[in-house]
């Protein structure tokens, strides 16, 4: 069974401050692992995910990550906050040849200004 | 082009009533799925569905709730006797394929479900 666990429900930053969002995981088999963004309203929208290819991944909106076998870490972080990236997280998880994705619970960012 | 759709966006409805939503993928799309995410909740998978084959409902949470597809176009689920711990955001997604490499799941708006 596979599972993720995302540290801190709500994490706030300044803006131009680093943002780093944590996420670990477990899974019996070689994971696939994607960040998903929330805004108010929407539905979630794909930021970066991780395919046994580079293990540093980096995605849209200056958003990178870097996953850690040793650590069972897939951690989201971007050098310099934007108003615009207050939005909810989500990171996930799926088993490679089997289709359907476990969340987090998500962790809210708040950047102030 | 155009995104995943899914209708109505917010439904409001009394215990015990039963209640349909809608999803409609992304042309082309094979695989479809369904999640639910209640309040403070990550997101919990519901059901799939991929081409012709036969649906995993591996994680419908009881025999109230029911999904169909038609070939691989839209898709209903179907909640029956509602409760309030229905209440919920129901996400649908869709993906071209499922269980390869590279594959993207692109996400609905969601319908605000809520049970009074």
């Amino acid at each position: 069974a596979q599972s993720v666990t995302q540290l801190g429900s709500h994490v706030s930053v300044s803006e131009g401050a680093l943002v780093l969002l944590r996420c670990n995981y477990s899974s019996s088999v070689p994971p696939y692992l994607f960040w998903y963004v929330q805004y108010p309203n929407q539905g979630l929208q794909l930021l970066l995910k991780y395919t046994s290819a580079a293990t540093l991944v980096k995605g849209i909106n200056g958003f990178e990550a870097e996953f850690k076998k040793s650590e069972t870490s897939f951690h989201l972080t971007k050098p310099s906050a934007h108003m615009s990236d207050a939005a909810e997280y989500f990171c996930a998880v799926s088993e490679k040849g089997y289709s359907t994705l476990t969340f987090g619970k998500g962790t809210m960012l708040l950047v102030s200004p | 082009g155009a995104g995943v759709s899914q209708s109505p966006s917010n439904k409001v409805t009394e215990k015990g009533k039963d209640v349909e939503l809608r999803c409609d993928p992304i042309s082309g799309h094979t695989a479809l799925y369904w999640y639910r995410q209640r309040l403070g909740q990550g997101l919990e998978f519901l059901i799939y569905f991929q081409g012709n084959s036969a649906p995993d409902k591996s994680g419908l949470p009881s025999d109230r709730f029911s999904a169909e597809r038609t070939g691989e176009s839209v898709s209903t689920l179907t909640i029956q006797r509602t409760q309030q711990e229905d209440s919920a955001v129901y996400l649908c997604a869709s993906s071209l394929v499922a269980g390869l490499d590279q594959e993207t799941q692109y996400f609905g708006p969601g319908t605000r479900l809520l049970v009074l």
